[in-house]
């Protein structure tokens, strides 16, 4: 149980387009949703804590004009990209806890990004 | 400021012999740590947690972790190490509590490469 998945696994888009990616929660219900990006041999930084039916809320430093972030439902939350540029370019995980399992989040298998 | 620090970025330790990925953490209050694993293009697996009780927590694949106020570390160390072993390995915090809601940060990464 308790598995997120991501679609789409990888994407390449030409630069000024927009990216959608899509994080499900496939067999519980997530009311938050986390996202991430990660660099090259970097670390995850936190980009945004996703909320069901309200707003999400950006880290410091992350443009929300840029960064979509639409959580419509209890187990789909999605992350666009707009206008995207090849600085855009990266490794996007999102990350989503259980209700009984509080202090544990799972993980989806990422995104990568490739802006031509 | 909260925050979690790996100081090695690689650590490389031959099959068998025993191995130790070390990291730090500065919090205000009690911690919540976890460790997580990445392999190539993936997403990221959770290892184990410690939220309170034994400072030795027991995780998968073997591995454990000693939380030590004192020194304010909580280090993940294996026995007898697997070339399967290999990947990236992530130190973690949780934030503002214990939430589903909750934040976690990460150490920025260390690679373990275990050699036949």
């Amino acid at each position: 149980g308790a598995v997120v998945s991501q679609h789409p696994s990888w994407v390449i888009c030409k630069s000024g387009t927009s990216v959608k990616i899509e994080c499900r929660s496939l067999d519980f219900q997530a009311t938050t949703m986390f996202w991430y990006r990660q660099f090259p041999k970097q670390s995850l930084m936190l980009m945004a804590t996703s909320n069901e039916g309200s707003k999400a809320t950006y880290e410091q430093g992350v443009e929300k004009d840029k960064f979509l972030i639409n959580h419509a439902s209890l187990t789909l939350s999605t992350l666009t990209v707009t206008s995207a540029h090849p600085e855009d370019s990266s490794f996007y995980i999102c990350s989503a806890p259980l209700a009984e399992r509080p202090h544990e989040q799972f993980f989806g298998p990422g995104t990568r990004l490739t802006v031509l | 400021a909260q925050s979690v620090a790996q100081p090695e970025d690689q650590v490389n330790v031959a099959e068998g012999n025993p191995l130790t990925v070390k990291c730090t953490y500065s919090v205000s209050g009690n911690p919540y740590l976890f460790w997580y694993v990445q392999y190539p293009n993936r997403g990221l697996q959770f290892l184990l947690k410690y939220i309170t009780g034994d400072n030795l927590v027991k995780g998968s694949y073997g591995f454990e972790a000693e939380f030590n106020k004192s020194q304010t570390s909580f280090h993940l160390k294996k026995p007898s190490a697997l070339v399967s072993d290999s990947a990236l390995y992530f130190c973690a915090v949780r934030l503002e509590g214990y939430s589903s809601a909750s934040k976690i940060i990460f150490g920025s990464g260390t690679r373990l490469s275990i050699r036949p």
